[in-house]
């Protein structure tokens, strides 16, 4: 498995501003995964970043509300900018291993709430 | 593109008894990977099990199996001996098989499992 942590852990934002949240992770991996999970709801991908190649976004995100960095193999942030109240929600690193199988771990997410 | 369903928004079961969390998918590919997560109130999402589905012995992992019916696209989860610290939300998955592009877990919408002690 792998041991990935966030920070922070939660954070109480104010509207318009912006919030950095943390990826890192005990062992390089290719593939970092971040996704949003809305109260009560199921997870959502946001983006996929691999190292060496710009982020990959799904369908209504975009990069300039959701930046993203993957400096290297163990490390990733996630940026939500302009935060609005709609944006608080859980947001969630998560690595992907592929061999000997294909398995993704999560980290324990960031509790975003804007005020 | 790939959906997920799972139909039991909410289940609970005695503790010690046996409860079964249906999964079923949508899918064109032939090669894929399933998965069954858990989230307990603490929020970190566990991996519980996996399923090749060029496999066909069903996946079992301690308390935790599964019954993978591939014709049918369904995915069950069945967890015995039920414990208190089986209360959790549980997420189905998929995954392609496919290597360009298609890596991401598409997620079924959750079911909330509740022990009765």
């Amino acid at each position: 498995s792998a041991v990935i942590s966030q920070k922070p852990s939660r954070d109480i934002c104010q509207r318009g501003t912006s919030l950095t949240i943390q990826c890192q992770v005990d062992s390089q991996v290719t593939m970092m995964f971040w996704y949003r999970q809305q109260p009560g709801q199921s997870l959502t991908l946001i983006a996929t970043a691999n190292q060496g190649s710009e982020a990959t976004y799904e369908s209504g995100f975009v990069i300039d509300k959701f930046p993203i960095s993957r400096p290297n193999l163990t490390f990733s942030t996630l940026t939500v900018s302009n935060l609005s109240p709609e944006d608080s929600s859980i947001y969630l690193c998560s690595v992907a291993r592929t061999l000997p199988y294909y398995e993704q771990y999560f980290g324990p997410g960031t509790r975003l709430t804007v005020t | 593109a790939q959906t997920v369903t799972q139909s039991q928004p909410e289940m609970s079961v005695q503790e010690a008894e046996t409860v079964t969390l249906s999964c079923t998918y949508d899918t064109s590919e032939s090669d894929y990977y399933l998965f069954w997560y858990k989230q307990p109130p603490s929020r970190q999402m566990i991996l519980v099990i996996r399923q090749e589905a060029y496999k066909q012995q069903n996946a079992t992992e301690n308390r935790f199996s599964v019954n993978f019916q591939k014709a049918a696209k369904s995915f069950s989860l069945k967890i015995s001996d039920s414990q208190l610290g089986d209360a959790a939300m549980y997420f189905c998955a998929y995954r392609s098989g496919s290597n360009f592009g298609n890596e991401k877990l598409t997620f079924g919408t959750g079911t909330r499992l509740t022990i009765i002690p």
